[in-house]
């Protein structure tokens, strides 16, 4: 059964430091998602991807982060300098658009 | 941002009885629901939605039923099985673009 995949699984990184979450969405999707959950917190959304450009942003999602797809495969999500609140899981969602969002496993982010 | 409501924090229940899991939504653009199951270091994983034109969607044991008037949907799980405990979140879109997430209802089922 096809899958949405993430890496990594755990990432550590010091504050201020630039990450890059990966993400490879099943392949015939067309639309993508960034979510993140910050410990006992509830899932929020982040952006959402669609024809190679963004087609919605929640408030979280500020000029320190950005995403894009570098292939046909491969979608990712990149936060410049990263901060303490930053840390959370951050989950990778994809859809073909008539059905429902497909969720990664999640990358845990721990910012130090 | 509470669009999507879930009042319960926990729900504890007997392996064989129903369990019902249940969910709040103020925003009348919601036009589509869904309910995921959550286990720990994990993703959620689907399980059963709803469209805002019906009032009811089953699969095999499970359940949705919504309540437009009163802005209200509930899952229902029955026999429950031991392995159905986890946290169960509701969800919420409108227009089939971003997922609003309740605050998830984690689900004991007690063998």
């Amino acid at each position: 059964e096809p899958e949405v995949t993430q890496t990594p699984s755990h990432q550590v990184t010091q504050m201020g430091q630039e990450v890059i979450l990966r993400c490879v969405p099943i392949s015939n999707h067309l639309y993508f998602y960034w979510y993140r959950q910050i410990l006992g917190q509830k899932v929020e959304f982040l952006v959402s991807f669609y024809n190679n450009e963004i087609s919605e942003k929640s408030e979280i999602f500020d000029d320190q982060f950005s995403v894009e797809r570098p292939d046909g495969s491969n979608f990712t999500l990149k936060i410049r300098s990263t901060k303490l609140e930053d840390s959370a899981m951050y989950f990778c969602a994809s859809t073909s658009g008539v059905d429902e969002q497909f969720f990664g496993p999640g990358t845990r982010l721990t910012v130090l | 941002d509470q669009q999507v409501k879930q009042n319960s924090p926990s729900l504890s229940v007997q392996e064989g009885r129903i369990s019902i899991l249940n969910c709040d939504y103020t925003n009348s653009m919601f036009d589509y629901f869904l309910w995921y199951k959550k286990y720990p270091a994990e993703g959620p994983t689907f399980l059963i939605s709803i469209s805002s034109i019906k009032d009811k969607n089953e699969d095999g044991r499970f359940t949705v039923f919504l309540n437009k008037s009163a802005k209200h949907l509930s899952l229902h799980i029955v026999p429950s099985q031991p392995g159905d405990s986890a946290v169960y979140f509701c969800a919420a879109s409108a227009g089939g673009n971003k997922l609003v997430f309740g605050a998830g209802t984690i689900l004991r089922v007690k063998s």
